[in-house]
């Protein structure tokens, strides 16, 4: 079956530590993307990327990390910067960045520190 | 900058019934996308409907339908016959270029028996 993987479901992370969430996409997408997801604020674009390779900030950057050295994976990774990190994390990919196409979402990873 | 609303934090509706939720954004480009998306609890994202700025037409998905007001900047959800499934969140996105989507805060509608 095709579609997006995001592990682990949920994740807890003490104070001070950097930690990494992962996703994995299978449908051949150009575009991948991580989203923030606070209660009563809906989705905040944390990174994309339109390209291996190639990555650009969204509206909410500041305290997170990004790869793109494959296709089909875009891991997130939260480092000991980002002062509220507790919160839902949604990686999402579609065919290009362009074509205004449907983003595939993954299930979601439940961050919360400890 | 892009922003989306959603006046309605929450909606309720009997089974059966018609319910619409609403959603407004604002924007100066003339040429975008307007997206419904359903996460039920499973907190799944699942496209429900999407709209073509250049299209007249109103986009309908089976008993989901919308209203699209361009002028207004206007981008309402009818959910007819509505259904127990139905029960989750709803999210209303724009998209000019898909590396700048926009999300509402969001709509919990319940579907009441």
């Amino acid at each position: 079956d095709g579609g997006i993987t995001q592990s682990p479901k949920y994740l807890f992370r003490k104070e001070g530590q950097n930690v990494t969430l992962s996703c994995e996409q299978n449908l051949n997408h150009d575009a991948m993307y991580w989203y923030r997801q606070d209660p009563g604020q809906g989705l905040r674009l944390i990174y994309y990327s339109q390209i291996v390779n190639d990555f650009q900030k969204g509206d909410i950057a500041e305290g997170y990390s990004v790869s793109r050295e494959k296709k089909e994976s875009f891991p997130l990774t939260v480092t000991s910067a980002q002062k509220n990190p507790t919160a839902f994390y949604l990686c999402a990919s579609s065919i290009d960045a362009g074509s205004g196409t449907e983003a595939f979402f993954g299930q979601g990873t439940r961050l919360t520190v400890v | 900058a892009q922003t989306v609303t959603q006046s309605q934090p929450e909606m309720s509706v009997q089974e059966a019934e018609t319910v619409t939720l609403s959603c407004t954004y604002d924007t100066s480009e003339s040429d975008y996308y307007l997206f419904w998306y359903k996460q039920p609890p499973s907190r799944q994202m699942i496209l429900v409907i999407r709209q073509e700025a250049y299209k007249q037409q109103n986009a309908t998905e089976n008993r989901f339908s919308v209203n699209f007001q361009k002028a207004a900047k206007s981008f309402s959800l009818k959910i007819s016959d509505s259904q127990l499934g139905d029960a989750a969140m709803y999210f209303c996105a724009y998209s000019h270029n898909n590396n700048d989507m926009r999300f509402g805060a969001g709509t919990r509608l319940t579907v009441k028996p």
